[in-house]
């Protein structure tokens, strides 16, 4: 069955405090793994897209990073304004659905 | 640009009513993405278009929930005779070519309250 786990649910870091968050897939042929960030009352806004094992994607503060069977958003030196919930998903080879993990809720402290 | 628009931006609606939800997707982008997100979960997907047509409909949690678009433009998706379990935020995305690994761009959502 294919599914999306994200780990921690919820991540408390000071700023400046550097933390990854954890994405673990099982799907039946991947075709892309995305990572969103949704801030409170919005829709979820577009950050990565990673294809293959071993890709990595860099904004500002932020580094994705791809495995066979998880991902891992790494946050360098975080600010306040980075607080949101992060989400991940897969496209698998049937090309149509996304399977999204539940999230990682972060909140950077001051 | 204009990116995806959904209305109502909230709803509240007596259990056993219909309520239509509606999206304007970002003009050009032939792909359109329904999902809906309860409290404190991620996004459960719903439905695909391609187009104005729907490959893929598997998501739909029941008969009393169907989708259609007009066209690579609005698209409703309708809930009949409303239960309380589906109070949730209906999110809708876009996308310029469904079927290859294009990222999705989400609207604001509609929040359903089914009292």
């Amino acid at each position: 069955e294919d599914q999306v786990t994200q780990s921690p649910e919820a991540l408390r870091l000071q700023e400046g405090e550097s933390s990854s968050l954890n994405c673990s897939y099982t799907v039946s042929g991947l075709r892309g793994l995305f990572w969103y960030r949704q801030d409170p009352g919005k829709g979820p806004e577009f950050l990565f897209t990673l294809y293959s094992a071993g890709e990595e994607k860099e904004k500002e503060r932020l580094k994705a990073t791809l495995t066979k069977k998880e991902s891992f958003l790494h946050i360098t030196a975080p600010k306040p304004e980075d607080s949101a919930t992060y989400l991940c998903a897969v496209q698998a080879n049937n090309f149509n659905k996304f399977y999204f993990g539940s999230g990682t809720k972060l909140n950077v402290k001051p | 640009g204009a990116g995806v628009s959904q209305s109502p931006s909230n709803k509240v609606t007596e259990k056993g009513k219909d309520v239509e939800l509606r999206c304007d997707p970002i003009s050009g982008h032939t792909a359109l993405y329904w999902y809906r997100q309860r409290l404190g979960q991620g996004l459960e997907f719903l439905i695909y278009f391609q187009g104005n047509s729907a490959p893929d409909k598997s998501g739909l949690p029941s008969d009393r929930f169907s989708a259609e678009r007009t066209g690579e433009s609005v698209s409703t998706l309708t809930i009949q005779r409303t239960q309380q379990e589906d109070s949730a935020v209906y999110l809708c995305a876009s996308s310029p070519q469904g079927g290859l690994t294009y990222e999705q761009y989400f609207g604001p959502g509609t929040r359903l309250t089914v009292t």
